[in-house]
């Protein structure tokens, strides 16, 4: 079946460092979306990348695509406490999402 | 535009009773998906919904577990009867087409004592 590896599970950062998650699959993918959800709360969506070596940013988020579509990486410039969540990878095969297991990110202000 | 509601929020039901979650997706979206959350786990898929029609169920635990969408509006999650393993929180999502992103509901936390 589909494999979806998501590293680190778990980060504690001080307010104002830079955080990274990384997800790699184990076949190519179609797109792939990135989703938070705070503690206690839903997943949400934040985007979604479709061509390979695709980068995109959302303020202070930015979103890459490998060359290959096996794997993405969602990189956070300057923390704030505003960012504390878990961040899911979402991979499309076929007609349904597989997730990575999640970041856990915790900023210490 | 109303979100994905999820009924109820939480449960808590003995091991062996039944319990039926439900979803109401955004409306106009075709695409409805079920998934599962075991404490500090990863989010896994049950089953999708094309409309009425079940697209994928390969997700489902065992047939312990019964999803309908009758009228290819609401749906709902049967669980009869309950485990002790089947606790965690039970997500739904959906899209306009497949690809697009998924709006997920705030969840159904499901407690099996």
């Amino acid at each position: 079946g589909q494999q979806v590896m998501q590293i680190p599970q778990y980060q504690h950062v001080q307010e104002g460092e830079d955080f990274t998650t990384y997800c790699n699959s184990s076949t190519t993918l179609s797109n792939i979306q990135w989703y938070k959800q705070r503690p206690g709360g839903h997943p949400v969506f934040l985007i979604q990348l479709v061509k390979s070596g695709e980068v995109k940013k959302q303020k202070r988020l930015t979103f890459q695509f490998g060359e290959a579509k096996k794997n993405s990486s969602l990189h956070i410039t300057a923390t704030q406490t505003t960012d504390v969540g878990t961040y899911f990878c979402g991979m499309e095969y076929g007609n349904k999402l597989v997730f990575g297991a999640g970041t856990i990110l915790r900023v210490k202000s | 535009e109303a979100g994905v509601t999820q009924f109820p929020s939480h449960s808590v039901i003995e091991k062996g009773q039944t319990v039926t979650l439900r979803c109401d997706p955004i409306s106009g979206h075709d695409n409805l998906y079920w998934y599962r959350r075991v404490m500090g786990k990863e989010i896994k898929f049950l089953l999708h919904f094309v409309k009425e029609s079940k697209q994928d169920e390969s997700g489902m635990p065992n047939n312990r577990f019964l999803a309908e969408r009758t009228g290819g509006t609401y749906s709902t999650l049967k669980v009869q009867p309950a485990e002790l393993e089947d606790s965690g929180v039970y997500f739904c999502a959906s899209s306009q087409a497949l690809g697009q992103p998924q709006h997920f509901g705030d969840g159904t936390r499901l407690s099996i004592l």
